[in-house]
């Protein structure tokens, strides 16, 4: 099993610019998430599915949006990239909904906005 | 919603000692205290939980402690190596299943 995989690894974008941030797990768990990671702030919850075909809105949503697309994948999208999302993004999963849960984490995506 | 607050921010050891590692939280609710670590470069990967119904957990060198009452959780690392050098996360989940994340430790150990 890959686990939970996300690309690009790395990207650098213009300000204004657009993209999509991709993430897939093959663990079969219901329930995604997607972090950012800035120095100092820790990991803070962007938006999460907890079910295929339900997203909801986390601690810093303003500026993503995401789909999902089906129960494997979840993806982040940039509309208009700003400085501030300058980040260090990050994928998640868990199993089904239940209080006990491991966060499964990919890799990252470190993502730089001129 | 839950708010936890870990202590302290960077934190650099011999090779050989202990490091402790806190983290407080406000949320009564929660019954479920993980600890990830996260090495250069990499995703966070859980190394140790604990549950509410219980007050200490033990895995070889690493161990958590947990007082409900004083609602404050401790991660311990004893005969620290130089590949314990990462970055510690706590977490808990409040009254839901998504947990809040402490700010992170930068633990150093030096040979």
């Amino acid at each position: 099993n890959a686990g939970v995989t996300q690309t690009p690894k790395f990207q650098v974008l213009k300000t204004g610019q657009s993209m999509t941030l991709q993430c897939a797990q093959d663990m079969n768990h219901n329930s995604m998430y997607w972090y950012r990671q800035d120095p100092g702030m820790g990991l803070r919850l962007i938006y999460y599915s907890a079910s295929e075909g339900t997203t909801d809105k986390g601690e810093v949503p303003n500026g993503y949006n995401v789909s999902r697309l089906n129960k494997r994948e979840f993806s982040l999208r940039l509309e208009s990239a700003a400085p501030s999302q300058t980040s260090v993004y990050f994928c998640a999963s868990t199993f089904p909904r239940q209080a006990y849960n491991e966060q499964f984490f990919g890799p990252g995506t470190r993502l730089t906005v001129l | 919603g839950e708010n936890v607050e870990q202590h302290p921010s960077t934190l650099s050891v011999q090779e050989g000692d202990s490091a402790v590692i806190k983290c407080t939280y406000s949320d009564s609710a929660s019954n479920y205290f993980p600890w990830y670590k996260q090495e250069l470069g990499k995703g966070p990967q859980l190394i140790i939980d604990i549950r509410s119904n219980v007050g200490e957990k033990k895995d070889q060198r690493i161990a958590v402690t947990l007082n409900k009452t004083a609602k404050h959780f401790s991660l311990h690392i004893t005969e620290t190596q130089p590949e314990d050098s990462a970055v510690y996360f706590c977490a808990a989940p409040g009254g839901s299943y998504i947990p809040t994340f402490g700010r992170g430790t930068s633990l150093i150990v030096h040979p």
